[in-house]
């Protein structure tokens, strides 16, 4: 079974750029959640997504941004890049609905984003 | 606000030996708890987690302990191997009780344990 899908793994781009990160998630797996890792602020929630909706958001400024589609991949957009937003991304998913045993959520490998 | 602490950035053991982290919490809302394991440039590896109906959990080596009362969850691993080098996080969600908050985690600052041959 194919685990949660994080591409790219590594980019760089320039202050004041755009840039999409895409995460498919385990099959049969509807959540998706965002997390962004800096050796600072360690790993920090971003947003989830359930049913293409956003269920939940992290305090992070506008410009951080997702979406889900019908098959539940999700991409996270950030605009307008500052040099503070490069860290590790990782997207996880998630069945939901785990009953009273919980509910796992596993994580990709991550998108590296350096910004310069 | 650190919702979720462990307060031990790092750990030593002797192969063999019994390997124990801790995670401590203060959100009386969070009702399950993952403990993940990391390397560098890479995504968490879940490990083993525990719901609050229960106080222990066991999936091979690894034991997770929880004290609801204490708001403390500590992990065990029996025995160390030198491959258990890596980072450990305790990460906490508040899935019936909080709501929509199911797909939220929030993360200790994580562990690093060193397990020597």
């Amino acid at each position: 079974k194919a685990g949660v899908t994080q591409t790219p793994r590594y980019l760089i781009k320039t202050r004041g750029q755009q840039v999409t990160l895409s995460c498919s998630p385990i099959s049969g797996h509807r959540s998706v959640s965002w997390y962004q890792q800096t050796p600072g602020q360690g790993l920090q929630f971003l947003f989830e997504y359930f049913s293409e909706t956003q269920r939940n958001k992290g305090n992070f400024p506008g410009r951080f941004s997702g979406r889900q589609f019908s098959n539940s991949r999700s991409e996270m957009n950030v605009s307008t890049l500052e040099l503070g937003d490069s860290a590790l991304y990782l997207c996880a998913s998630s069945f939901r609905f785990g009953g009273l045993s919980g509910n796992t959520i596993y994580f990709g490998e991550g998108s590296w984003l350096t910004v310069v | 606000d650190q919702q979720v602490k462990q307060n031990s950035p790092s750990l030593s053991v002797q192969e063999g030996r019994i390997s124990i982290l801790n995670c401590d919490y203060t959100n009386s809302m969070f009702d399950y708890f993952l403990w993940y394991k990391k390397y560098p440039a890479e995504g968490p590896t879940f490990l083993i987690s525990i719901s609050s109906i229960k106080d222990k959990n066991e999936d091979g080596r690894f034991t997770v302990f929880l004290n609801k009362s204490a708001k403390h969850l500590s992990l065990h691993i029996v025995p160390s191997q030198p491959g258990d080098s890596a980072v450990y996080f305790c990460a906490a969600s508040a899935q019936w009780s909080g709501g929509t908050s199911y797909g939220k985690l929030t993360f200790g600052q994580g562990t690093i344990l060193t397990v020597h041959p």
